[in-house]
């Protein structure tokens, strides 16, 4: 089955400075790859998702990039904000008509101003 | 409003029992799923429903039991065979080919 690794566990930043954060995944199957927000006590949302057949997508401070070959995929923020402080998960999926989403363990971001 | 709810938000149980949390979701969705969150495990599946009367184990699905009577609901019982059920449980669902929306979780705690 699919098995998804996220790095880093932790990451701190300085108020207008961009985040990485980085997923790798085992099943070539898969080819739809979101990423979900988690702020403290809250649900995780969907922030931005990629699907198989783009390299690069992006909203505004957010993007994603997927490298199909290397089975990698990253989350790129820039100009970060306080706000932006939570816990961020990848995850991925063969997207066969419903979302049976295999998450990586999270990244939690702190953002200091 | 449209939207998904868990209930109860909060949960204590004694070894040994039985409890059951619930998930209803009124967004018109088909599949609907239950996740459990433990600190630096992220998000693994327990069960996931893709239409009603028919589910499927997820990846964890020992000491759990689901059922699908309705669209709408999809409880989850935690079985006296859950070897650790302390955790976060989140329910889910999403129409096909889109996002997941989550509840807002219940936290059950072993006494």
């Amino acid at each position: 089955g699919e098995n998804v690794e996220q790095h880093p566990s932790t990451l701190s930043v300085q108020e207008g400075d961009s985040a990485v954060i980085k997923c790798t995944y085992s099943d070539s199957a898969s080819n739809y790859f979101p990423w979900y927000k988690q702020e403290l006590g809250k649900r995780p949302q969907l922030i931005i998702d990629i699907r198989s057949n783009v390299g690069e997508k992006k909203d505004q401070r957010i993007a994603v990039t997927l490298n199909k070959t290397a089975k990698h995929f990253s989350l790129h923020i820039t100009e970060t904000q306080p706000e932006d402080s939570a816990v961020y998960f990848c995850a991925a999926s063969p997207n066969t008509g419903f979302q049976k989403l295999v998450f990586g363990t999270g990244t939690r971001l702190l953002v200091s101003p | 409003d449209g939207g998904i709810t868990q209930s109860p938000k909060y949960l204590f149980r004694k070894e040994g029992q039985n409890v059951t949390l619930s998930c209803e979701q009124n967004l018109n969705h088909d599949a609907m799923y239950w996740y459990r969150q433990d600190p630096g495990q992220g998000l693994r599946l327990i069960y996931y429903s893709q239409i009603v009367n028919d589910f499927q184990k997820g990846d964890i699905a020992e000491g759990y039991s689901v059922s699908r009577e309705k669209k709408e609901s999809f409880p989850l019982t935690v079985t006296s065979a859950q070897k650790n059920p302390t955790a976060f449980y989140l329910c889910a669902s999403s129409p096909a080919y889109g996002e997941l929306f989550f509840g807002e979780g219940s936290r059950l705690t072993v006494l």
